[in-house]
């Protein structure tokens, strides 16, 4: 059973602040995803992953970078954390070149930006 | 305009009811249309794929696709309590990134 894990559930932090987000997949996959999800906006992707120390920007990458050191690991870096971040962020995976592969998601971290 | 519009609910039905979900789309490059449900504080899980036209079922749900009019659809037949979600559609190309809808957020009366 293919897990994701995220390192919070829910996360408040300050204005200025660097934030870090963890995820954590069990199934060797070289795909990794990060969105951010907002009412009335769906799904957005922030930046992926395709291999260890590959990344490349998504549809919304202004504001946060990445970091993927190891295969099972992809972290999200707010470097200075600004109210308009507040949402909810989910970090998927499945395995590269599966182009009908559904990507497996975390259960997601609610950060809030005071 | 954005690629991927989906019906925005929400949508409240009794038990037992048939149920709609509906999302249009532009990019011709879209191959693979999927189907989510995301329960409330979980992240979304995949319910149905398909890639052609047509109708495929499983269970009590039917995933409808017209390419030509750049239409999917997603039924649930009899539909229960334990169907109350956010439905989210979503479409991938060849090259494996995925595009999803907002969702459409479904309550199923007792």
């Amino acid at each position: 059973d293919v897990k994701v894990t995220q390192s919070s559930r829910y996360l408040v932090k300050r204005t200025g602040e660097k934030v870090f987000l963890e995820c954590v997949q069990d199934m060797d996959h070289e795909n990794m995803f990060w969105y951010r999800q907002d009412p009335g906006l769906g799904l957005r992707l922030i930046y992926f992953s395709y291999d260890v120390k590959m990344k490349e920007k998504g549809d919304i990458p202004e504001g946060y970078s990445v970091s993927r050191e190891k295969k099972e690991r992809f972290s999200l870096i707010l470097e200075s954390a600004s109210t308009n971040q507040t949402s909810m962020y989910l970090c998927a995976s499945n395995l590269q070149g599966a182009s009908t592969d559904t990507q497996y998601f975390g259960p997601g971290t609610r950060l809030t930006v005071l | 305009q954005k690629e991927v519009e989906q019906d925005p609910g929400p949508l409240s039905v009794p038990e037992g009811a048939i149920v709609s979900l509906n999302c249009t789309y532009s990019n011709s490059a879209f191959q693979y249309f999927m189907w989510y449900r995301q329960y409330s504080r979980k992240g979304p899980e995949l319910l149905m794929y398909t890639y052609s036209s047509g109708n495929k079922e499983d269970g009590r749900f039917t995933a409808q696709v017209d390419k030509s009019s750049k239409y999917i659809s997603l039924f649930i037949r009899d539909s229960q309590p334990s169907d109350s979600a956010t439905y989210l559609c979503a479409f991938n190309t060849n090259a494996g990134k995925s595009t999803f809808g907002d969702g459409t957020t479904l309550t199923v009366k007792p």
